[in-house]
């Protein structure tokens, strides 16, 4: 979507394992996001990163971290995967100055066993 | 606590019905108002938004209807049909802000 991929598509783990998801985008935009998606919850900030090296935090971020050492890439990792965090994970974009420019990826299905 | 409540959790509309979905925000800084549909497998895409200066706003078959006062914005679907069923997703933010806001989504399903 939009020039952003997310890999993997599909993903299942075991409880404790360390799990790194990636977002690539093929544009220079500043703004990238990680989301999470549930039933009755809608989409969840987890982080997000205003440039390279530049990240903060959301409103659900415990147990989560990332990293962006390139433009282009923006990585969400779970340090020690827990039931609690199987989720739909969507990677967004921001193109230009105005919340209008969010774009969304076709998200990451995580399962944690 | 959620900061944009969405209602109602899922719908069901005859093709031709007009489908209504509304959300409500406690954050008067917010100012900037998007609707977002999800088909499934895909990531949510932005439909339809308003800024808080007019009381309407509307696209094709889709409008937002906007309250400042009452804080609270609805989205009509106007002759809804079967390609619309997806979940929809009311948000908020600021329009220069960094973070983006939603409601819990509403499965929207139109008969044929």
């Amino acid at each position: 979507d939009a020039g952003i991929t997310q890999s993997p598509r599909h993903k299942v783990t075991e409880t404790g394992t360390p799990v790194t998801l990636r977002c690539h985008q093929t544009e220079n935009h500043r703004y990238m996001y990680w989301y999470r998606q549930d039933p009755g919850h809608g989409l969840r900030l987890i982080h997000y990163s205003y440039g390279v090296k530049d990240t903060d935090k959301g409103e659900v971020s415990d147990g989560y971290s990332v990293s962006r050492s390139k433009t282009e890439d923006f990585l969400l990792t779970l340090e020690s995967a827990t039931s609690s965090q199987t989720s739909v994970y969507f990677c967004a974009i921001r193109v230009g100055q105005g919340a209008e420019g969010y774009t969304f990826g076709s998200g990451t299905r995580l399962t944690v066993v | 606590q959620q900061q944009v409540k969405q209602s109602p959790q899922s719908l069901i509309v005859q093709k031709g019905g007009i489908s209504i979905i509304n959300c409500a925000y406690e954050n008067t800084a917010f100012d900037y108002f998007p609707w977002y549909q999800q088909f499934p497998g895909k990531g949510p895409a932005l439909l339809i938004a308003i800024r808080p200066d007019v009381s309407e706003k509307k696209e094709g078959r889709f409008t937002i209807s906007f309250n400042k006062s009452a804080k609270q914005f609805s989205l009509h679907i106007m002759d809804s049909q079967p390609g619309d069923s997806a979940t929809y997703f009311c948000a908020a933010t600021t329009i220069y802000g960094n973070k983006l806001v939603f409601g819990a989504g509403t499965i929207l399903r139109v008969k044929s």
